[in-house]
């Protein structure tokens, strides 16, 4: 089976630019979960979507959304990018039962010049 | 809040050392605890799990026990090998929910 899948795989962008990344999770799998990842650092939540809604938002501003479609996939949306919106972003999915194991995708790659 | 504290890289070793990467904890409730590893240019692996206190988690020659009386869930391989060179991550989530709180990482580095 595949994994999770993530596209594209490397971005760059200009300040003030709008940026899209797409998130494909593992089959059978309705939760999906984005993941910031600056450099030398560890993961930081940012959404959660389980069946189309929106479970859990982490501290990031209102720049960020997401959405999920009938079929699972999401998608990131940034808007306005800052400097500081490059990193690797991150999709996980899982089944979402209780202590349920997130499988990540291989990340997308944003450099905002 | 939840929080994860790592030990710092990066961590060097001989191949064939015994390996420790120390990871503690601060969690509402009863958290499950993870260890991921990720390998230059790629994701997030998961390497092993433990749901509940003394559960001990093993993968690929790792392992980790889950110490609630000392809120800890540290790594360790007995004899570590070149292809074990990555960054190793410490998570937790709580609440039935998935949203995972990571450490920032140890780097380990692994010479023949």
């Amino acid at each position: 089976d595949a994994g999770v899948t993530q596209s594209p795989t490397h971005l760059i962008k200009t300040r003030g630019q709008h940026v899209t990344l797409r998130c494909s999770p593992i089959s059978g799998h309705k939760s999906v979960s984005w993941y910031q990842q600056v450099l030398g650092q560890g993961p930081q939540f940012i959404f959660q979507y389980y069946e189309k809604e929106e479970r859990g938002r982490g501290n990031f501003p209102d720049r960020f959304s997401a959405r999920q479609f009938p079929n699972y996939s999401s998608e990131l949306n940034v808007n306005a990018l800052l400097l500081g919106d490059s990193a690797l972003y991150l999709c996980a999915s899982s089944s979402d039962r209780v202590g349920e194991t997130q499988y990540f995708g291989p990340g997308t790659r944003l450099l905002v010049l | 809040g939840n929080s994860v504290t790592q030990m710092e890289g990066p961590v060097t070793l001989s191949e064939e050392a015994f390996l420790t990467i120390n990871c503690t904890y601060t969690a509402t409730g009863y958290p499950s605890l993870f260890w991921y590893v990720q390998y230059p240019g790629e994701g997030l692996q998961l390497l092993l799990k433990a749901t509940k206190a003394d559960d001990k988690g093993s993968n690929k020659g790792f392992e980790a026990t889950y110490r609630k009386e000392t809120t800890s869930f540290h790594l360790e391989k007995g004899s570590v090998q070149v292809s074990d060179s990555a960054v190793y991550f410490c998570a937790l989530s709580t609440g039935g929910g998935n949203k995972l709180t990571f450490g920032t990482g140890t780097q380990l580095k692994v010479e023949l």
